[in-house]
């Protein structure tokens, strides 16, 4: 079964760039979402075929995709962002959408 | 507003059956593309059914044969009726609306609005 691969932890201080990849064999294909989920609330899209962002999120928050790997990035890191981040995508057939494994940021 | 809400939820012996529905508003179920998330406590997501707007169906393999994705147009409402439930079920269940992506055809659907979910307990 296909899989998306993310770091289970990442860590920086305020204000610093957080970086969070994601790497799947169907990627430089395929486009990649990001999630972000607080603990006990539903997850929310802060990033969109690959690179876009909704209306309502910071312009912090962007992405990226290159090869087999999708980077989520903050640039600036605020102490609200503290979260678990997942990727999203599908595999080569398109019938498979999969979640990686998540990511949970911590900003001390 | 746009709101997404989930009821239904349980907790229910393995081998049961038990209906999630999921009532929307701000937002019709008929014209949009419509899923069910999961969570299983202190896990991650995972996919597990969708429904386009046209009505075709599509269930993970993990689901597929044990549970259903329905909706009620006049009720504007959107179900997933689960058969020969599992512990490994257990999981909060999440309705959301799904997009397909603006280019490709085979690219993944997504979610961009979430309910708050419903938890399901499989265990007897």
């Amino acid at each position: 079964s296909y899989e998306l691969t993310q770091p289970p932890s990442v860590s920086v201080s305020p204000g610093q760039t957080a970086r969070i990849t994601c790497s799947g064999d169907a990627l430089p294909k395929k486009y990649a979402y990001w999630y972000q989920q607080k603990s006990g609330q539903a997850p929310v899209l802060v990033i969109y075929e690959d690179n876009k962002r909704p209306s309502g999120i910071p312009e912090r928050f962007s992405g990226s995709s290159s090869g087999a790997m999708a980077t989520l990035t903050i640039s600036g890191a605020q102490v609200e962002d503290e979260a678990d981040y997942y990727c999203y995508s599908t595999d080569t057939s398109g019938n498979h959408w999969v979640f990686g494994g998540g990511t949970k940021l911590t900003v001390i | 507003e746009v709101q997404l809400v989930e009821s239904g939820g349980d907790l229910i012996q393995p081998g049961g059956s038990l209906r999630l529905s999921c009532a929307a508003s701000g937002l019709t179920v008929s014209t949009n593309y419509m899923s069910w998330v999961r969570q299983a406590p202190g896990k991650g997501l995972e996919w597990v059914s969708l429904i386009q707007s046209g009505g075709r169906t599509y269930h993970a393999d993990s689901v597929k044969g044990r549970f259903t994705i329905s909706r009620d147009n006049s009720k504007n409402t959107v179900y997933l009726q689960m058969h020969s439930l599992r512990a490994e079920d257990t999981a909060v269940y999440y309705c959301a609306r799904s997009r397909p992506a603006s280019t490709g055809a085979s690219q993944p659907y997504y979610f961009d609005l979430w309910g708050q979910g419903t938890l399901v307990t499989v265990s007897s």
